[in-house]
């Protein structure tokens, strides 16, 4: 199946700092989309990636899909208590399942 | 606008017990999902109906059965729990197309003593 490793597994930061998770595939990806879990609640879809060196923003969030389609990050810009929960990325492959995998999820603790 | 439903919330079984949790949800979605969610291990896929009618093994069958009622309804049973079965479960449900979202239920917090 698809190989997934997200990175770091947990951050710790205080609020106001910036934080980022990166999301590394073995393979050339189709797409790659972004969840957002907070403590005690489900996954929500955040956004989705499809082209190369595709940048996206959500107000302090933003999203890159690598050049070569193999790698995606997630930045989020000073921090708040708000962004609190664990970030997965969910990616498919090229000519593979239309079922996504998810990786093991980055867990973001911010500090006040 | 109640999205994907899962009931129970919680639930506290013994080692050998049978229970089917349950799932629906009302978007008309074909496709729908369950996952298993442990510490450090992100989401597992258990099984999945791409659409009513069908269903598939995942990453992590083995212990478990599935019922594609209706387009509506997907049940997960666990025909005889294990300790190793203590898991958070996850119904998803999506369009079942590529570059579709998965859509997800609240979640089943169970414990296996």
């Amino acid at each position: 199946g698809q190989q997934v490793m997200q990175i770091p597994q947990y951050q710790h930061v205080q609020e106001g700092e910036d934080f980022t998770t990166y999301c590394n595939s073995s393979t050339t990806l189709s797409n790659i989309q972004w969840y957002k879990q907070r403590p005690g609640g489900h996954p929500v879809f955040l956004i989705q990636l499809v082209k190369s060196g595709e940048v996206k923003k959500q107000k302090r969030l933003t999203f890159q899909f690598g050049e070569a389609k193999k790698n995606s990050s997630l930045h989020i810009t000073a921090t708040q208590t708000t962004d609190v929960g664990t970030y997965f990325c969910a990616l498919r492959g090229i000519g593979g399942s239309y079922i996504p995998t998810f990786g093991r999820g980055t867990s973001l603790i911010v500090h006040p | 606008n109640a999205g994907v439903t899962q009931t129970p919330k919680f639930q506290v079984l013994k080692t050998g017990q049978s229970m089917t949790l349950q799932c629906a949800q009302d978007m008309n979605h074909n496709s729908m999902y369950w996952y298993r969610q442990d510490p450090g291990m992100g989401l597992r896929l258990i099984y999945y109906s791409a659409s009513e009618g069908t269903t598939d093994k995942g990453e992590v069958p083995n212990g478990y059965n599935v019922s594609r009622l209706n387009k509506r309804e997907f049940s997960l049973r666990l025909e005889s729990a294990a300790p190793s079965q203590t898991s958070v479960y996850f119904c998803a449900s999506s369009e079942g197309r590529a570059n579709q979202p998965q859509h997800f239920g609240d979640g089943t917090r169970l414990s296996i003593l």
